[in-house]
């Protein structure tokens, strides 16, 4: 059964810092990874899928990279502004790509 | 740009009714899904729906839940008889083809509150 966790749960950094969030998996036999942000008492807003096939995806400030064969995603923000403040979940598909599996997310608070 | 939309936003209701939540899928998308999210808990899959059926359901998603396509546009998400445990935000998504790697899109959710 696929777990995934994300570490650190929650995290605060002042305004302009570059920060890292982290997502692990435990099967590595995934076709794609979807980060999403989630903002309090709201729905979930698809960032970025990495196909199992590449090792970076960007969009603007934020890059994903995959790294299949350890288990791991990151999601690098860079120069985090206030309205980056969100929370940040990651999901990964199961062979039917029909269930995701989300982890518990990381709570980024970015402070003017 | 298309998205998933959900109605009601918020839903009130008492122990032992039915509630219907009601999603509509972006239109040129073939899957659909249902996850809830408890709070301050992980966001759970339910089910998923293609071709007017279920093609595949968690634990969770018992005999008092079902789903279905009324129309070409809906997809609603049924509790036949709510427990106070079924309190939970309940999120719609679709998405596209049928290759695995293609990405799911989320609706705002419906927050059901279960008294």
């Amino acid at each position: 059964k696929q777990e995934v966790t994300q570490i650190p749960a929650a995290l605060s950094v002042p305004e302009g810092e570059n920060l890292v969030l982290n997502c692990s998996f435990t099967d590595s036999a995934i076709y794609n990874l979807q980060w999403f942000r989630q903002d309090p008492g709201k729905g979930l807003t698809s960032l970025l899928l990495i196909q199992s096939s590449q090792r970076e995806q960007t969009s603007g400030r934020l890059n994903a990279s995959l790294d299949k064969s350890s288990g791991r995603s990151t999601l690098y923000i860079a120069a985090s502004q206030p309205g980056d403040s969100a929370t940040y979940l990651c999901a990964v598909p199961n062979n039917a790509g029909n269930m995701l599996t989300f982890g518990g997310g990381t709570r980024l608070m970015v402070k003017p | 740009e298309p998205e998933v939309t959900q109605t009601p936003s918020h839903q009130v209701t008492q122990m032992g009714q039915e509630v219907i939540l009601r999603c509509v899928p972006i239109s040129n998308h073939l899957y659909f899904y249902w996850y809830r999210q408890i709070l301050g808990q992980k966001v759970e899959f339910l089910v998923s729906f293609y071709n007017n059926e279920i093609s595949e359901k968690s634990e969770i998603f018992d005999d008092q839940f079902s789903v279905e396509r009324p129309d070409g546009s809906n997809f609603t998400l049924k509790i036949r008889s709510t427990k106070l445990e079924d309190s939970a935000m309940y999120f719609c998504a679709s998405r596209k083809r049928e290759a695995a790697y293609n990405e799911q899109f989320f609706g705002p959710g419906t927050r059901l509150t279960v008294l």
